[in-house]
């Protein structure tokens, strides 16, 4: 199976920082990378998908990137609706679908 | 709006056998391979099974494997998660996903999930 390893597990910033979430495979997987955003007691909702693209309806302050092993999430000036657990996801392997552990957002 | 709505779950004891039912609408349901996901309490997501568009092919999670079966009916636009041999580890809460994209594959929309507890 593909491991996806996400950093940090939490952290803690302030309204309108800059931040940024990685998540590493443990083989290329090219782009084939998904994010997504999960508020307590709410199920996950899609972000981005194919590494870079944004969801319809998604604000413009986030963003994807990466290609391979490597990716980041960032979050542009973090608005008060953005404080949640964020989720990166493998679809390289159809077969055997992984998730990064998750990264939880939360207010200084 | 697509809409995805579980039902089926409960507390069931170990050893135990629950069908988790999803009930999809407002899109071709019979166009789109379909998956559950579950989250323990506290936890991440894991995915667990996965079935294409005519219910001909799935695909399962090891930690799921020989006991879970997934099905679905296009007639009744309706998921199935049949789960036997519960186990304690099996408590989550489980989703419905839509499979989208074509080479590259995402999931979207989710359900609101299913609570399945496993306890004597």
């Amino acid at each position: 199976d593909i491991q996806m390893t996400q950093s940090p597990s939490s952290l803690s910033a302030s309204v309108g920082d800059r931040v940024t979430i990685t998540c590493r495979a443990s083989q290329s997987i090219s782009n084939s990378l998904n994010w997504y955003q999960q508020k307590p007691g709410k199920a996950p909702e899609l972000l981005i998908y194919g590494a870079s693209n944004l969801q319809t309806g998604v604000p413009s302050r986030f963003s994807g990137s990466g290609s391979g092993t490597d990716f980041t999430l960032t979050i542009i000036s973090l608005q008060p609706d953005d404080f949640a657990t964020y989720y990166c996801q493998q679809s390289y392997n159809t077969l055997q679908l992984t998730f990064g552990g998750g990264t939880k957002v939360e207010i200084k | 709006e697509v809409q995805l709505v579980e039902s089926g779950g409960g507390l069931v004891q170990p050893g135990g056998s629950l069908r988790l039912s999803c009930a999809a609408s407002r899109f071709m349901f019979s166009s789109y391979w379909m998956h559950w996901v579950r989250q323990a309490p506290g936890k991440g997501l894991v995915w667990v099974s996965r079935i294409n568009s005519d219910g001909s092919g799935t695909t399962y999670a090891d930690s799921v494997k020989g006991r879970f079966t997934i099905s679905r009916d296009n007639t009744k636009n309706t998921l199935y998660l049949q789960m036997n041999s519960l186990k304690a580890e099996d408590t989550a809460i489980y989703y419905c996903v839509r499979e989208d994209g074509d080479s590259r594959i995402w999931f979207d929309p989710w359900g609101q999930g299913t609570l399945v507890t496993v306890s004597s």
